[in-house]
C-alpha cells in the first residue's frame, strides 16, 4: 500500500449501536498513525496518537488499535451516540516530517 | 489560548491574482503544515516547516510559496491563482515534527477562484 486507505467511505448507524472502521497505511517506513475527528464547519482534532505495534488507547467510549507489521488500525466506537456523528480520519506519518491522510470515514448515527 | 487562527476565512480571487493566506499559532509549535482538502480526497500536504527559517515541499507544492520569519506565522502564497486551486486550506501546527505529538489546525479558509 503506498497511499493511506479507509473503509468504509461512510457509515449510518442507529443510536446505541457499537460500530468500527479501518485505516491501512504503508507498513515501511512506519513513524506514527494519527486519528483525527472531524465536525462539520470546524477543523479536525486529535483522538489518538498512536506509535508502537500493537498499540491499543482509549478516550471513553472511542477506542483504537494499531498492527504495523501489516499496516492497519482499527478506531472503535461502543455505543454510539448523535454526537458521535463526524468524519474520522487517519494520517500515516512515513519519516519525521511526512504525512498522508487517508480521505476519512463519514459517520451519521441516527437518533 | 487562540491556538491555530487562519485568515481570511472566505476569499474569492480571479484567476491570476496572487494572494497571501495568513497562519498563526501562539503555542511555540516548532512545525507548522498547509494542506488542502478537496472533495473524496484526504488532507493532501502542500508545504511544511520544521522551525524558523526552514520550509519544505509536501505533496502539491505547485502554484504556492512559503516562508517562515517567525515561530509563530506560516503564510501561504498563491502565485497566480487558477481555478484548480479552488479548495478548502487548513493551517496546522505540531510541537515539534516527532511522531508523538498531535497536530492542532485552524479554521480554514474557503478559497473560490474563478
Amino acid at each position: 500500500i503506498l497511499n493511506v486507505e479507509q473503509s468504509p467511505q461512510s457509515l449510518h448507524v442507529q443510536e446505541g449501536d457499537s460500530t468500527n472502521f479501518t485505516c491501512s497505511f504503508p507498513s515501511s517506513n512506519f513513524y506514527a498513525l494519527h486519528w483525527y475527528r472531524w465536525e462539520t464547519a470546524k477543523s479536525p482534532e486529535a483522538l489518538f496518537v498512536m506509535t508502537l505495534n500493537g498499540d491499543e488507547k482509549k478516550k471513553g467510549r472511542i477506542s483504537a488499535t494499531l498492527n504495523t507489521k501489516e499496516g492497519y488500525s482499527y478506531l472503535y466506537i461502543k455505543g454510539s451516540q448523535p454526537e458521535d456523528s463526524a468524519t474520522y480520519l487517519c494520517a500515516s506519518l512515513t519519516s519525521y516530517d511526512k504525512v498522508i491522510f487517508g480521505p476519512g470515514t463519514s459517520l451519521s448515527v441516527i437518533p | 489560548n487562540a491556538g491555530v487562527t487562519q485568515t481570511p476565512k472566505f476569499q474569492v480571487l480571479k484567476t491570476g491574482q496572487s494572494m497571501t493566506l495568513q497562519c498563526a499559532q501562539d503555542m511555540n509549535h516548532e512545525y507548522m503544515s498547509w494542506y488542502r482538502q478537496d472533495p473524496g480526497m484526504g488532507l493532501r500536504l502542500i508545504h511544511y516547516s520544521v522551525g524558523a527559517g526552514i520550509t519544505d515541499q509536501g505533496e502539491v507544492p505547485n502554484g504556492y510559496n512559503v516562508s517562515r520569519s517567525t515561530t509563530e506565522d506560516f503564510p501561504l502564497r498563491l502565485l497566480s491563482a487558477a481555478p484548480s486551486q479552488t479548495s478548502v486550506y487548513f493551517c496546522a501546527s505540531s510541537y515539534s515534527a516527532a511522531p508523538g505529538h498531535e497536530a492542532f489546525f485552524g479554521q480554514g479558509t474557503r478559497l473560490t477562484v474563478v
